[in-house]
């Protein structure tokens, strides 16, 4: 069954790096979004991504996050400078068409800023 | 914004018995999802809810969604150690999914 795939699966950074998360979503999928989790919270909704642009994004979704499809597989979060806030679970979820489709959710990078 | 809430935050039973957690949202619902993340994991789709009144099963699993499409809930008949992990449920936008607060399961054998 396909499935959705993130790397890393553990991201250690320095207080003010930058960083980039990489998924790989379900090959004929249209949609794509981040996700995070701060530990022992809820899932907290980012960004949406549909026909190469942000379709909405969330408060948490500041100037310091960016998206990108830089090919025709991959879909990338970027923080430039990062916080320690910024410490969490970053999933990748993607859908296929229909608004009733299922998002199927990657096994996410857990990122650890110092 | 839409605030979706859940209780119990955290229940622990004993394998074999019986498990609800309740969804409740700030404003009416186009639909619901329920999702379950097991510990260090991610979350896993469920079932999907449409319709008001709706009730799905899935073996032990009975998911409900009210009448007036602001609730929901999941009940779990005889728990096993398997069902052991969070419990979420979503209302599913066209562009996002709104997560509720979850609900974590213990189960001891």
């Amino acid at each position: 069954e396909p499935e959705v795939t993130q790397t890393p699966s553990h991201q250690v950074t320095q207080m003010g790096q930058e960083v980039i998360l990489r998924c790989v979503p379900i090959s004929n999928h249209l949609y794509f979004y981040w996700y995070r989790q701060i530990l022992g919270q809820k899932v907290e909704f980012l960004v949406s991504f549909y026909n190469n642009e942000i379709s909405e994004k969330s408060e948490i979704f500041d100037d310091q996050f960016s998206v990108e499809r830089p090919d025709g597989s991959n879909f990338t979060l970027k923080i430039r400078s990062t916080k320690l806030e910024d410490s969490a679970m970053y999933f990748c979820a993607s859908r296929a068409a229909t608004s009733t489709d299922t998002q199927y959710f990657g096994p996410g990078t857990r990122l650890t800023v110092l | 914004g839409q605030q979706v809430m859940q209780i119990p935050q955290y229940q622990h039973v004993q394998e074999g018995e019986d498990f609800t957690t309740y969804c409740n949202s700030s404003t009416t619902l186009s639909n619901i999802q329920w999702y379950k993340q097991r510990p260090g994991g991610h979350p896993v789709f469920l079932i999907q809810l449409v319709k008001s009144g709706e009730v799905k099963k899935q073996k032990r699993l009975t998911f409900q969604f009210g009448e007036a499409k602001k609730n929901s809930s999941l009940h779990i008949t005889a728990t096993q150690t398997t069902d052991v992990g969070t419990y979420f449920c979503a209302s599913a936008g066209f562009q996002k999914l709104v997560f509720g607060t979850g609900t974590r399961l213990l189960v001891s054998p």
